[in-house]
């Protein structure tokens, strides 16, 4: 079954860059139509869907963070990795990775990770 | 970026009634359409996409239709298990956007 797992750390400080890893199992990023997305949903507030990469190598960014992010792959590891600099409070949230076919809808979720940003 | 708002932004009601949610984008988007439902503390749970296919395992009193510009999820009778958070998601075009949100909650 499509299982995806989110790491790294719960707690940066305010200018740091973060590193989320997804590692992922059921499926392979090198299949044709598969993407792994991230989102990010601060505490009580909407989702948003920061950056996705395709089987293909393609990446897309939102627009208002793309100069903060990068997404890459691993696909030996089936991991899928999104740094972002500069990090700031508001950038508090629940991290999630996500699955995506044909750079659609997301037919399968992590369970998210919380990081914190504080000093 | 295509926007999408949601109405309402939430909305109080009973068990066994007919729920309406609705999603507007700012440009058209053919039928890349999809609804989550989001319960507290875990992941969004997908319940519709291309607008109207239901997903494998979603109880069938919930639709969803439209296409363009305007979407509507429905649920034709609300069970206790349907109070949550439904949001709305667009795939026509890069950036990939979700709606703000619809809180559903119990009269």
């Amino acid at each position: 079954q499509v299982t995806l797992r989110e790491s790294g750390p719960a707690l940066v400080k305010p200018t740091q860059t973060l590193t989320l890893t997804c590692t992922f199992s059921g499926f392979s990023l090198s299949t044709s139509g598969m993407c792994v997305s991230w989102v990010r949903q601060p505490p009580g507030k909407a989702l948003e869907w920061l950056a996705l990469i395709d089987w293909d190598d393609d990446k897309y960014y939102s627009t208002s963070l793309k100069t903060r992010l990068t997404i890459s792959k691993d696909t030996s590891k089936n991991q899928v990795v999104l740094t972002m600099t500069n990090m700031d409070p508001v950038d508090t949230a629940t991290y999630y990775c996500a699955r995506i076919l044909d750079g659609g809808y997301i037919d399968y979720w992590g369970q998210g990770t919380l990081v914190t940003v504080s000093s | 970026a295509i926007q999408l708002t949601q109405s309402p932004s939430s909305l109080s009601a009973s068990v066994g009634d007919r729920v309406t949610i609705t999603c507007r984008a700012s440009q058209g988007i053919s039928s890349a359409l999809a609804w989550y439902q989001q319960k507290p503390g875990k992941a969004p749970k997908l319940l519709i996409y291309d607008a109207s296919s239901l997903e494998s395992g979603v109880p069938s009193r919930f639709s969803g239709s439209g296409s363009g510009t305007d979407f509507t999820l429905t649920i034709s009778s609300l069970q206790p298990e349907d109070f949550a958070t439904y949001y709305c998601q667009q795939f026509n075009n890069y950036p990939l956007t979700f709606g703000g949100g619809t809180k559903v909650e119990i009269k």
